[in-house]
């Protein structure tokens, strides 16, 4: 079965600084997709980024992106220049390459000091 | 475009009893899928439906059920409701097997 990890249960970051949350997952398989979701105190969540693994080039979004390093099975989420409305929980998931179910990390919960 | 709405957005329930809990998918979304968020845990996945037939199932014991009608609503219902089942309930839809999801912003069930 496919396992996400997020080693960090909260994290904090001084506003206009970067902030790496790390994720890593477990999988045999060679074609899947990755993703990061934050969840804000609203309860929504929302894609921040999105990552298919046979693609070498790091996926990028804005003040986010992401580092893959496929062979460590290694998912980083990097946000530049942090901002108060970053502050969320932050999950890592995986998706395989067929059917539609996620596997989610337990989740980053960030901390934005103005 | 209107996003995915879940309905209620709270629920109190008295252990044994049962409860349905509703979602409608962003227009043109075939696909529902269900999470259980907890603390504890994070979000487990529960199921998915599509084009009214469950595709995939999670771990979840069978007191646990779902389906999805021709407009692609889905309700998800849970019988003799257990203290552990107080959790948040995520609805998410996607447009297809390579499309993210969609969150609503669930159903906070609370068991006592």
């Amino acid at each position: 079965a496919q396992t996400v990890t997020q080693s960090q249960p909260e994290m904090s970051v001084q506003e206009a600084e970067t902030v790496t949350l790390s994720c890593t997952y477990d999988t045999s398989e060679s074609d899947y997709y990755l993703f990061w979701y934050k969840q804000p105190p609203s309860r929504q969540m929302i894609l921040v980024i999105r990552q298919e693994a046979y693609k070498q080039q790091n996926a990028t979004e804005n003040r986010f992106s992401v580092n893959f390093q496929k062979a460590a099975k290694s998912f980083s989420l990097k946000i530049s220049d942090s901002q108060l409305g970053d502050a969320a929980m932050y999950f890592c998931a995986y998706r395989r390459n067929t059917g539609n179910q996620f596997y989610f990390g337990t989740g980053t919960s960030l901390k934005v000091i103005p | 475009k209107a996003g995915v709405t879940q309905t209620p957005r709270y629920l109190i329930k008295t252990r044994g009893q049962q409860v349905t809990l509703s979602c409608s998918p962003i227009s043109g979304h075939r696909s529902v899928s269900w999470y259980q968020q907890t603390p504890g845990q994070g979000l487990q996945f529960l199921f998915e439906y599509f084009s009214e037939t469950q595709r995939n199932k999670g771990n979840f014991p069978g007191r646990f059920s779902g389906r999805q009608f021709s407009n692609s609503r889905s309700e998800m219902n849970v019988s003799t409701l257990e203290l552990g089942d107080s959790a948040l309930y995520l609805c998410a839809s996607s447009s297809g097997e390579v499309a993210p999801l969609h969150f609503g912003n669930g159903t906070r069930l609370a068991v006592t």
